[in-house]
């Protein structure tokens, strides 16, 4: 079957760096994607990782490895803005269209 | 990137009637529309999975005749709760894929359904 494991809250203050944990189990493997989602509002694309390693983009990492089952999303320079739910989600059935998704992390940002 | 819009944003409406959202890919060809459901506090779960021209795939526990999903076109996708009640209640969200180069989905903004 498949299973995601997030945290369910994190803190971190402005300025610093948070990283945001995904352990997963899937009966096959097509890539891990990273989702952001504000209150109210549909998701967006963060990132997509199918090898292992570390993939930037600006603010934003996401590391794989996928012996290990694990993932994590990486924020640095956190700004109020980035205050939102993370979502950890794979594909299942072999497809890369449906995604299985964990519950999310919901990360405050201090000031 | 690629947009999907959702239509209507928010509704309301009384128990047993029946209402439909629209997802609408406009930039791109979907062949393949998701749509989810999010209740508060909750992730996203999957309900169905729409391909155009043929009939939707439903995931296990979301019933077929109650949500109707009607993907008529390469653009749009409609999903019915019929005869909604109050559990009905929460945030539908479609998305879209089509591009085999892509793999990322396209989220639509969501539609907040009450149901009175």
């Amino acid at each position: 079957g498949q299973n995601i494991d997030q945290p369910t809250e994190m803190t971190a203050t402005e300025g610093a760096i948070v990283q945001i944990n995904c352990t997963y189990q899937t009966s096959g493997f097509n890539g891990l994607f990273w989702y952001q989602q504000h209150a109210g509002e549909a998701p967006t694309f963060l990132s997509y990782n199918v090898l292992d390693g570390l993939e930037e983009k600006g603010r934003f990492s996401s590391f794989l490895s996928r012996s290990k089952g694990y993932s994590y999303l990486l924020l640095k320079e956190l700004q109020m803005k980035d205050s939102a739910s993370y979502l950890c989600a794979v594909p299942y059935g072999g497809s890369q269209g449906n995604l299985i998704f964990g519950k999310g992390t919901k990360l405050s940002v201090k000031p | 990137g690629a947009v999907v819009s959702q239509h209507p944003s928010r509704v309301i409406c009384k128990s047993g009637t029946s209402v439909k959202i629209e997802c609408r890919s406009l930039d791109f060809q979907a062949t393949t529309m998701f749509w989810y459901r999010q209740f508060p506090k909750q992730s996203l779960m999957l309900m169905a999975t729409s391909n155009e021209g043929s009939k939707a795939t439903y995931e296990q526990g979301v019933e077929k005749d109650k949500f109707l999903i009607n993907h008529a076109s390469l653009t749009l996708s409609t999903l019915t709760v019929t005869s909604a009640h109050p559990e009905d209640s929460s945030f539908y969200i479609c998305s879209a894929g089509g591009r085999p180069s892509y793999n990322e989905q396209f989220f639509g903004p969501g539609t907040r359904l009450t149901v009175l």
